[in-house]
């Protein structure tokens, strides 16, 4: 167990939709990163927050958004679904961009898209 | 720019046989972090090993090596006697210090372990 908590595990909806994904970091981590992992683009990095700026930012589409609250927890918003969205989604945590410590991720939400 | 090339997409080996995994990485900055990371089959991401671009020690851990050469810009990684357990997708990754720590992956390396 790796300490950071993703749901849901699984999503269903159908293109045009929008969905709320959430991710909760290991305890003292205040860094959180978004990942997608699909067929087509392997696993890439979407967008990283820390303390609750936005940090750094990768091959996320402006459809995508996401944020992170006071109590550290993420949400990564998806809109205007598209079939191509269709993906595994990873946060994953450490401590602070520069501590030096690995990443630990969660176990992913499942998105298909109808 | 950053790159990291996994270029055996898929491996199969027999039971306690030895497998290494490639991995050779692209990177302007001088101080760097090379990551394994193991997808099995129920999708998680484990974390396997972290490296720093000072630090060329191989690694064991019990069946695990990894080989780290700057000279060649590689981190292989090997399995010794494989197992079935160890069927699963690797990731090399690398982050650069002094960024924001994301990673960069491989496309993995699909290894599958026969029995």
């Amino acid at each position: 167990d790796s300490g950071v908590t993703q749901t849901p595990k699984h999503l269903i909806t159908a293109t045009g939709q929008r969905v709320t994904l959430r991710c909760s970091p290991r305890s003292g981590d205040l860094s959180v990163y978004w990942y997608q992992q699909s067929l087509d683009q392997g696993l890439q990095f979407l967008i990283q927050y820390y303390n609750g700026e936005e940090r750094a930012k990768g091959n996320i589409l402006e459809r995508f958004s996401a944020q992170q609250f006071p109590d550290l927890h993420s949400e990564l918003n998806l809109s205007s679904l598209e079939l191509g969205d269709s993906a595994l989604y990873f946060c994953a945590s450490d401590r602070a961009p520069d501590s030096n410590q690995p990443q630990h991720f969660g176990d992913g939400t499942r998105l298909s898209i109808l | 720019a950053q790159k990291v090339t996994q270029a055996q997409t898929e491996i199969s080996v027999v039971e306690k046989e030895d497998v290494t995994l490639d991995c050779v990485y692209e990177t302007r900055d001088t101080t760097y972090y090379l990551f394994w990371y193991k997808q099995p089959p129920s999708g998680e991401l484990v974390f396997l090993i972290r490296r720093n671009s000072f630090d060329e020690q191989n690694e064991i851990s019990g069946r695990y090596s990894w080989n780290f050469q700057k000279s060649t810009s590689s981190f292989n990684f090997t399995i010794t006697a494989s197992q079935v357990v160890d069927s699963a997708v690797y990731f090399c990754a690398l982050s650069e210090a002094g960024g924001a720590n994301n990673l960069f992956f491989g496309t993995g390396t699909r290894l599958t372990v026969i029995p």
